[in-house]
């Protein structure tokens, strides 16, 4: 079957680092996405990693392993606003997007 | 302007009631999709459209019919509501890789 497993929950400290992992096991690859979900709102769209290596983008990257199944999305200089569920999806041989249950990351100051 | 606008943004409906969410997206895009998360908060897909056509229909109860008037509008229609049903549900488009979400409607079957 398929499966993305990333933590339930996080814990970070205001102007921090912090680092969320993803990993899956999908019948084929065609990309992988994170999101961001603030409770109570949309999924709004952060990173597209199709090749190995790490994407920067402002205060997020994110970065691909295909070998090994693995992704991470790295926050860095935390604000309090980051607080949110980060939900990792992958787009299998189907084109259909396959997604983890999220991750809830908790800011505190 | 809203990329992506669905309605109601709250529906409250008892059991048995039918009901439908409407979901209009101006940018453009070729494929249209629904999404129902749980209180678990977990995403599933549930429909998408392509220019019309469905090209992915989950095993979703079929009391739950998608219907597209046209390429912006995925509209979806539920029979005979059931307690199960209460969730967030989200209307998505896509181009692409990115995916646009709309707000959400949350459905509360009493």
């Amino acid at each position: 079957g398929q499966n993305i497993d990333q933590p339930t929950e996080m814990t970070a400290t205001e102007g921090a680092i912090v680092q969320i992992n993803c990993t899956y096991q999908t019948s084929g690859f065609n990309g992988l996405f994170w999101y961001q979900q603030h409770a109570g709102e949309a999924p709004t769209f952060l990173s597209y990693n199709v090749l190995d290596g790490l994407e920067e983008k402002g205060r997020f990257s994110s970065f691909l392993s295909r070998s090994k199944g693995y992704s991470y999305l790295l926050l860095k200089e935390l604000q309090m606003k980051d607080s949110a569920s980060y939900l990792c999806a992958v787009r299998d041989s189907n084109y259909q997007l396959i997604w983890g249950a999220g991750t809830k990351l908790i800011i505190k100051p | 302007d809203t990329a992506v606008s669905q309605t109601p943004k709250y529906l409250v409906t008892q059991m048995g009631n039918d009901k439908s969410i409407k979901c209009e997206q101006n940018l453009g895009h070729d494929t249209m999709y629904w999404y129902k998360q749980d209180s678990k908060k977990f995403l599933k897909i549930m429909f998408s459209y392509n220019n019309k056509e469905l090209i992915i229909n989950e095993t979703v109860p079929n009391r739950f019919s998608p219907k597209s008037p046209d390429k912006a509008h995925l509209n979806l229609h539920i029979n005979s509501l059931e307690l199960g049903d209460s969730a967030v549900y989200f209307c998505a488009s896509s181009q692409f890789d990115e995916q646009y979400f709309g707000p959400g409607t949350r459905l509360t079957v009493t």
